[in-house]
């Protein structure tokens, strides 16, 4: 499986925007990009995904780099609720493909009032 | 809609004992995993059913766990004897079939279940 590598963390203010970073230098062709987060004692959720396109969905947007080696996730806005570890994974495409999740350290955002 | 629910949430029992977690998926969802995070470690994968049937045990780590899903319905995981390493957070996720392919799946997790083995 293709690697990610993320900060292992970040600070944002509240009501700021946040741009989380994640390298994939490996991702190959039929890699989807896609973010989760996991709150404070809570289970992971997903944030969004995408292929090659940028993507926009009423919790964040997910900017791909052309080259695909790497990808932003925004939170226009950071709100206190959005401190969380936040988890870039690809996940292949084709039929036979593995549906489990493959979860790395992740970067754990902190947002202060 | 009710989302992916798991019991208990939290556990201690000590070395020896059996333990049984529970997880209730989606309705109407296909795919049921089950995932695990240990202390200090990372989330890893258990498995994966398809309604009753094992697709991917890969991530077991060893025959003390034992997972069912009989009906396609709900799962348990069973961990018998339990281990002083066993402890950790145990979540369960669900996610439907989809035309689009594994790259496009959304898995929904539970809150997980925090197991202490002392």
């Amino acid at each position: 499986d293709a690697k990610t590598t993320q900060p292992n963390s970040m600070e944002s203010n509240e009501e700021e925007p946040v741009h989380l970073p994640c390298n994939h230098s490996t991702i190959s062709g039929t890699d989807y990009i896609h973010w989760y987060r996991q709150l404070p004692s809570q289970g992971p959720e997903y944030v969004i995904h995408g292929l090659t396109s940028n993507v926009n969905n009423r919790m964040a947007s997910l900017a791909i780099a052309e080259d695909r080696k790497s990808s932003t996730l925004i939170l226009h806005r950071a709100t206190l609720r959005d401190a969380a570890v936040y988890y870039c994974i690809l996940r292949q495409y084709y039929g036979g493909a593995t549906n489990k999740l493959i979860f790395g350290t992740g970067t754990l955002l902190a947002v202060q009032p | 809609e009710a989302g992916v629910t798991q019991f208990p949430s939290h556990s201690v029992i000590e070395k020896g004992q059996t333990v049984t977690l529970r997880c209730d998926p989606i309705s109407g969802h296909d795919n049921l995993y089950w995932y695990r995070r240990v202390m200090g470690k990372e989330i890893k994968f258990l498995l994966h059913f398809v309604k009753e049937s094992k697709q991917d045990e890969s991530g077991m780590p060893n025959n003390r766990f034992l997972a069912e899903r009989t009906g396609g319905t709900y799962s348990t995981l069973k961990v018998q004897p339990a281990e002083l390493e066993d402890s950790g957070v145990y979540f369960c996720a669900s996610s439907q079939d989809g035309l689009a392919g594994v790259g496009q799946e959304t898995q929904y997790f539970g809150p997980g279940t925090r197991l202490l083995v002392l």
